[in-house]
């Protein structure tokens, strides 16, 4: 059973970056890609980028010019660095398993492992 | 960029009764589109993927719709556990992308 433990700094300064580790156990960690997803207080839910076991990434554009996505697979980790924050990065971040990519195909069945979030506030 | 409207933003409904929650695309999607159920403090979980396709374990009161701009997730006869928040979300494979949408909260009546 795959489960999904994340970790990282909890309070950051403005200006400064985020950064936020997550340790699949359990399951494959080489045929799915792996995501972060971020949820503003009382707002919805908006996804921030995803990466393979082998290093591909894709981020939301709104976000592509600050984000960081890294992943070690000996470790069964990725990482998610934020840069230049404000106000508005706070959130709780999660890391979430999508989808999974088969020879050359893929195939999503949504973000069906979720972590259990970490809460981020940045404040001076 | 695909923006998902979901509708309406707040329904009250009766333990017992069912209900029809929407969400529409700004453009076709196909069938991409996934939902998701939320209870406060909790990570979300995957109800529905490809439009219609329950989720592994989940029950078979919970049922998905739609191709193109046009969705809907129904629950037939509410239990108690169902009230929550839902989001549906579109999926692109190349380039990869994926939007949500603003979510609908699910309260007791």
């Amino acid at each position: 059973q795959v489960q999904l433990l994340q970790w990282g700094a909890g309070l950051v300064k403005p200006s400064e970056t985020l950064s936020l580790t997550c340790e699949v156990s359990g399951g494959s960690f080489t045929e799915n890609f792996w995501n972060w997803i971020r949820q503003p207080p009382g707002k919805g839910l908006e996804w921030i980028g995803e990466i393979s076991h082998t290093g591909v990434t894709t981020s939301n554009p709104s976000l592509r010019s600050r984000v960081t996505i890294s992943v070690d697979t000996s470790k069964r980790h990725l990482s998610l660095r934020l840069r230049s924050l404000t106000a508005a990065d706070t959130a709780v971040y999660y890391c979430a398993r999508g989808r999974a990519q088969v020879g050359g195909f893929s195939h999503f069945s949504g973000l069906d492992v979720w972590g259990l979030g970490t809460t981020v506030t940045v404040s001076s | 960029d695909i923006v998902m409207t979901q509708s309406p933003a707040t329904l009250s409904v009766s333990p017992g009764e069912g209900v029809t929650l929407s969400c529409r695309a700004s453009q076709s999607v196909s069938t991409n589109v996934a939902w998701y159920q939320q209870i406060p403090g909790r990570p979300p979980r995957v109800l529905i993927y490809d439009a219609s396709t329950r989720a592994s374990g989940i029950p078979a009161r919970f049922s998905g719709s739609g191709s193109g701009t046009d969705f809907t997730l129904t629950i037939s006869s509410l239990q108690s556990e169902d009230f929550a928040f839902y989001y549906c979300q579109q999926y692109q494979n190349w380039p990869p992308s994926y939007t949500f949408g603003q979510g609908t909260k699910l309260e007791i009546k």
